[in-house]
């Protein structure tokens, strides 16, 4: 079956500028992920919903950061008057249950540049 | 605060020689470790986990409570293992922390 999809996979915007991530998980996966990686570094954890809420958005890093998932299936990361230093790779995973013992399968992720 | 550390950002070897790639955690809780692999132009995929305790493509990680490592090790390095390998550390919540990864390369 299909595996996770990120759109768009390259998005260019300028500093200042509002951009929007979409993540599809796997079909009945109700756990989902996003991620952030910059250039050198591994994935850095960003936010996870089980379901329809966030169960843990810690690692979100200020509030111009937000996600929403408001079916349980499609997410949506949006992120506000971008900065430059918001460049990064973007992943999103999702699992069939939340728990650590439950595989995450990763999207191919999104590629932001800020301007 | 929980941490992974991955000295090596690339390791080269020959085929046919060992491979080991290092991992090493901080975390006060109990706990669970991963390896995950990005082929080239590939996205980030599951390579083992200790809880399962097995053997995935050849390579093998042990969990090494006393010197907090998760070391990956193959006998017998091949081509087609060249990636980029990340540890990574499961901890409440379900979210993973990442290490920085070392590139493995495998030469003839």
């Amino acid at each position: 079956g299909a595996g996770v999809s990120q759109t768009p996979s390259n998005k260019v915007t300028e500093k200042g500028k509002y951009v929007e991530l979409r993540c599809d998980p796997i079909s009945g996966h109700t756990a989902l992920y996003w991620y952030r990686q910059s250039l050198g570094q591994g994935p850095e954890f960003l936010i996870y919903f089980q379901g329809t809420g966030a169960a843990d958005d810690s690692g979100l890093p200020n509030d111009r950061f937000f996600a929403v998932r408001p079916e349980g299936s499609v997410s949506t990361l949006k992120i506000q008057r971008t900065e430059r230093g918001d460049s990064a790779v973007y992943l999103c995973a999702s699992s069939s249950t939340g728990g650590n013992y439950n595989e995450q399968f990763f999207g191919p992720g999104t590629r932001l540049t800020v301007l | 605060a929980q941490r992974v550390t991955q000295p090596e950002k690339l390791l080269s070897v020959f085929k046919g020689a060992p491979v080991e790639l290092k991992c090493n955690y901080s975390y006060s809780g109990s706990p669970e470790l991963f390896w995950y692999v990005q082929y080239s132009r590939q996205r980030l995929q599951l390579l083992l986990r200790h809880i399962s305790r097995e053997s995935i493509k050849g390579f093998t990680a042990d969990l090494n409570k006393g010197e907090t490592s998760f070391h990956l090790k193959k006998p017998f390095a091949q081509e087609e293992d060249s990636a980029m390998y990340y540890c990574a550390l499961g901890v409440s919540a379900s979210k993973l922390t990442f290490g920085t990864g070392t590139r493995l390369q495998v030469t003839l």
